[in-house]
């Protein structure tokens, strides 16, 4: 099915451990973004990317990776999980240039809890 | 800096009432404005969006215009159904598809 798909929907894991966020989409948008939604914050940019190979950091980074050797995906590493990171993360997409729209489209989201 | 402040939740209303839900921005240059609406358990997704000063965007009854000199674009809708119960977003977006979101307002809709 076309569209941006988020995996796993959901994640325990422990303070520590190496997880990765995976998001695929199939529009070949070229932006691409990573959220974080958390109780009285509302969504906050970790990384985001215009293209394959070009990535930059959001408001919130730090204990983030983010990489994007193809345009239709762009996985989120946390390479040792701590409890602050907890939250609903989002993947997202955007056509980019003189044809954006300026719509995000949003992925249905990834609850990770760190233990 | 660009930023987003929207009120506060939860907004309690019953069934066929009037929604107000203020958002105001700040923001250098000219951004476009948006509404995102977040169902339970679901992404968010666009409920409207105004590229420009005075545009009203419209769907599913929500309205919303954007005022440059009171820098806001407030949500409205003029009879709210339960089907309507979920979290909206205001937001903007400025540069290189940069966006900036609100906090992110509950409405809970009582038959």
């Amino acid at each position: 099915d076309a569209g941006i798909t988020q995996s796993p929907r959901y994640k325990i894991t422990e303070t520590g451990r190496q997880v990765t966020l995976m998001c695929h989409q199939t529009w070949s948008h070229s932006y691409m973004f990573w959220y974080r939604q958390d109780l009285g914050h509302g969504l906050r940019l970790i990384y985001y990317s215009a293209a394959a190979d070009i990535t930059d950091k959001g408001e919130v980074p730090d204990g983030y990776v983010v990489s994007r050797s193809k345009t239709e995906n762009f996985p989120l590493t946390l390479e040792s999980a701590t409890r602050s990171q907890t939250s609903v993360y989002f993947c997202a997409s955007s056509t980019g240039g003189s044809a954006n729209t300026g719509e995000l489209f949003f992925g249905e989201g990834s609850r990770l809890t760190v233990l | 800096g660009n930023s987003v402040t929207q009120m506060e939740g939860p907004v309690t209303l019953s069934e066929e009432a009037f929604l107000t839900i203020n958002c105001t921005y700040t923001a250098t240059g000219y951004p476009s404005l948006f509404w995102y609406v977040q169902y339970p358990g679901e992404g968010l997704q666009l409920l409207l969006k105004a590229t420009k000063a005075d545009d009203k965007g419209s769907n599913k009854g929500f309205e919303a215009t954007y005022r440059k000199e009171t820098t806001s674009f407030h949500l409205e809708k003029g009879s709210v159904q339960v089907s309507d119960s979920a979290v909206y977003f205001c937001a903007l977006r400025h540069n290189f598809n940069k966006f900036y979101f609100g906090s992110g307002t509950k409405l809970n809709v009582k038959p």
